[in-house]
């Protein structure tokens, strides 16, 4: 089965700052792996994907992450925090069948 | 291009009542996913349906159901309503769900259908 874990349910950035967020996955074969984000009371918009082709993977506003199948991570990072950048985040792994495993999601707050 | 538009954007319901919600897929898109995003959880996944029929389905039970259209478009149907179907439903569609193992193949979401069971 895949799945993916969220460390840290909230961050706190002070505008400017470095942005990470922890994603971990569990799959027993090369994953597809996901970044989307959700603003209030929207759906969820796609920020990158990692389909094998490259381990660092940039993605809209300016964030990027990493697949590191030694750590079976794909940590998301931006160098700088926007205050626009407020929002919830959630790792996802897709299936063979196109089913997609969301995290429990983290929300970032960016402090001015 | 359009995106996936969902309605209605909020409803309250009782117990035991039923609903149906509707999606509209993007331009070029032949497949709708169903996914139930309880607060402070990430998405659920319900169901997908490609071609007319059900092509996959999460742990919901039955009374769970839906439906897709031959324009792609589709609706969720929830039977006797719990309190804890309480939720925002997301609607997403995407491309060629029956290839597979695609690494193209992304979500693209409705803004949703928030759902309030009393």
């Amino acid at each position: 089965a895949q799945s993916v874990t969220q460390l840290g349910s909230h961050v706190s950035v002070s505008e400017g700052a470095l942005v990470l967020l922890r994603c971990n996955y569990s799959s027993s074969v090369p994953p597809y792996l996901f970044w989307y984000v959700q603003y209030p009371n929207q759906g969820l918009q796609l920020l990158l994907k990692y389909t094998s082709a490259a381990t660092l993977v940039k993605g809209i506003n300016g964030f990027e992450a990493e697949f590191k199948k030694s750590e079976t991570s794909f940590h998301l990072t931006k160098p700088s925090a926007h205050m626009s950048d407020a929002a919830e985040y959630f790792c996802a792994v897709r299936n063979t069948g196109n089913q997609f495993y969301f995290g429990t999601g983290t929300s970032l707050t960016v402090i001015p | 291009e359009t995106g996936v538009t969902q309605s209605p954007t909020h409803l309250i319901k009782t117990r035991g009542q039923q609903v149906t919600l509707r999606c509209s897929s993007q331009s070029g898109h032949n497949t709708v996913s169903w996914y139930q995003q309880a607060l402070g959880q990430g998405p659920q996944f319900i169901f997908q349906y490609y071609r007319e029929e059900e092509n996959g389905r999460g742990n919901f039970p039955p009374r769970f159901s839906g439906l897709q259209f031959p324009n792609y478009s589709s609706e969720l149907n929830v039977n006797a309503l719990e309190l804890d179907d309480s939720a925002l439903y997301l609607c997403a569609s995407s491309t060629s769900a029956g290839t597979g193992g695609s690494g193209a193949n992304v979500l693209t979401f409705g803004a949703g259908s928030r759902l309030t069971v009393l």
